[in-house]
């Protein structure tokens, strides 16, 4: 079954950092790009990063420069790690995959994890 | 970044209604327009690719339509499993930036 399953969410102060997994099966995350996608309390669905199959990154603004995403192809697992924590940062973090067609839908997507960050 | 703008935020239906939701991209992105249905709790799920592309599995009552800058998803005969929020994204260029997500709510 082609499944993600994302793991490491948790209750963390402000400055704090933490590391999400996404365990994928069914399919080999590196011949993939993987997105992360997050949702705050009552709110839409933002765009966080993806990692692409040659490895490179990109992300989206609000979060440049203290989110890493990663993978570890021996786990098939992908990874972000959440660094420098804010308030605004507190949301459910989905994991998902780009379908690979040229549309780039995300059609695989996990169960989510949950990221609050409060003092 | 491109800015997707759903309308309407929210709209109330009865079962057996035909919905329409329109979303518009801030410049063209061709057919790079997908659909997500999500219901609380729960992951998205794609619904359309590629902007008019029935993902496997979806219901024929779902379609999607456009091109450039405006699309529209419609539902036919609304069900009660259909009754959710509903985000367009665009996946012309990175960032991949979402709608801000329509409701839809039984009336």
């Amino acid at each position: 079954e082609v499944q993600l399953v994302e793991s490491g969410g948790g209750l963390i102060q402000p400055g704090g950092s933490l590391r999400l997994s996404c365990a994928a099966s069914g399919f080999i995350v590196s011949n993939n790009y993987m997105t992360w996608v997050r949702q705050a309390p009552g709110k839409g669905l933002e765009w966080v990063s993806v990692i692409y199959s040659d490895g490179s990154t990109y992300y989206a603004a609000s979060v440049r420069g203290r989110f890493t995403s990663s993978r570890d192809n021996s786990k098939n697992t992908l990874y972000l790690q959440v660094n420098s924590l804010r308030a605004e940062d507190t949301a459910v973090y989905f994991c998902a995959r780009e379908m690979a067609t040229s549309s780039d839908a995300l059609d695989i997507w996990g169960q989510g994890t949950m990221v609050t960050v409060s003092s | 970044d491109i800015q997707m703008t759903q309308s309407p935020s929210s709209l109330s239906a009865s079962v057996g209604d035909r919905v329409t939701i329109t979303c518009r991209a801030s410049q063209s992105i061709g057919k790079y327009l997908n659909w997500y249905q999500q219901k609380p709790g729960k992951a998205p799920k794609l619904l359309i690719y590629a902007a008019s592309s029935l993902q496997s599995g979806v219901s024929l009552r779902f379609s999607g339509s456009g091109s450039g800058t405006d699309f529209t998803l419609s539902i036919n005969s609304l069900q009660p499993q259909d009754f959710a929020t509903y985000y367009c994204q665009q996946s012309y260029n990175t960032p991949r930036t979402f709608g801000q997500g329509t409701k839809v709510e039984i009336k």
